[in-house]
């Protein structure tokens, strides 16, 4: 079964709204990053929080990580439409040598 | 841009046909994957090199070839495929395998008939 999970699978928002999703994981990891992929395109790297951090903010996003429950958000503040896209997360266990990618959530940003 | 690019970006080919799909990185780094994006479906690793040399290999079947001449090259050799390994094929590399950040490659759409 898959490292990473996300929660809700599709979120449909105002321009101007927050937008919030969940990533579930299953065993010990060293980092879980965030992705965002425009349709049928390449993905991008977001962020990375390693696993002795708990929180990191990079411009409108904000990612948390909580260990014990092994869980992380992805917060992004103030919507645009240009944040529509999938976006997923992503785990390397650990031993490290790969990452293993959830099934992602679809965001809709309205304008 | 991000620094992978991928040739082609689009690709139609028939079951029986030899097709190679391209992979150049021009930011340094020293790892390589090769992902499949079908529709619906998580993102599947599918190999990873480091230092040219085959670390994973994720149960791929062998009508699927990978080959690594070097650290900025990634070529995926595809023959003899079916109409079920129709998807989106992502390269990524990052700086190795600890500080494993991966830029992606905008993809090759394939298509097989």
């Amino acid at each position: 079964s898959q490292q990473g999970e996300e929660d809700p699978q599709a979120l449909s928002i105002q321009e101007g709204e927050n937008a919030t999703m969940n990533c579930s994981y299953k065993t010990s990891i060293n980092n879980l990053q965030w992705y965002r992929q425009n349709s049928g395109r390449g993905l991008v790297h977001l962020i990375l929080i390693r696993s002795n951090e708990r929180e990191k903010h990079s411009g409108r996003l904000r990612v948390t990580l909580d260990t014990s429950k092994k869980s992380s958000s992805l917060l992004i503040t103030a919507s645009r439409a240009a944040d529509t896209a999938s976006y997923f997360c992503a785990t390397d266990g650990a031993a490290g040598n790969k990452l293993t990618f959830g099934g992602g959530t679809r965001v809709l940003v309205k304008p | 841009e991000t620094g992978v690019t991928q040739t082609p970006r689009h690709l139609v080919m028939g079951m029986t046909n030899k097709k190679s799909l391209k992979c150049e990185q021009h930011l340094g780094h020293n790892a390589m994957y090769w992902y499949k994006q079908s529709a619906k479906k998580p993102l599947e690793l599918m190999f990873v090199y480091n230092f040219k040399e085959q670390t994973e290999n994720n149960s791929v079947p062998s009508r699927f070839s990978p080959e690594c001449p070097n650290s900025s090259h990634l070529f995926l050799h595809l023959h003899t495929l079916q109409p079920e390994d129709s998807a989106l094929y992502l390269c990524a590399s990052s700086q190795d395998l600890v500080y494993n950040e991966q830029f992606f490659g905008p993809g090759t759409r394939l298509t097989v008939l």
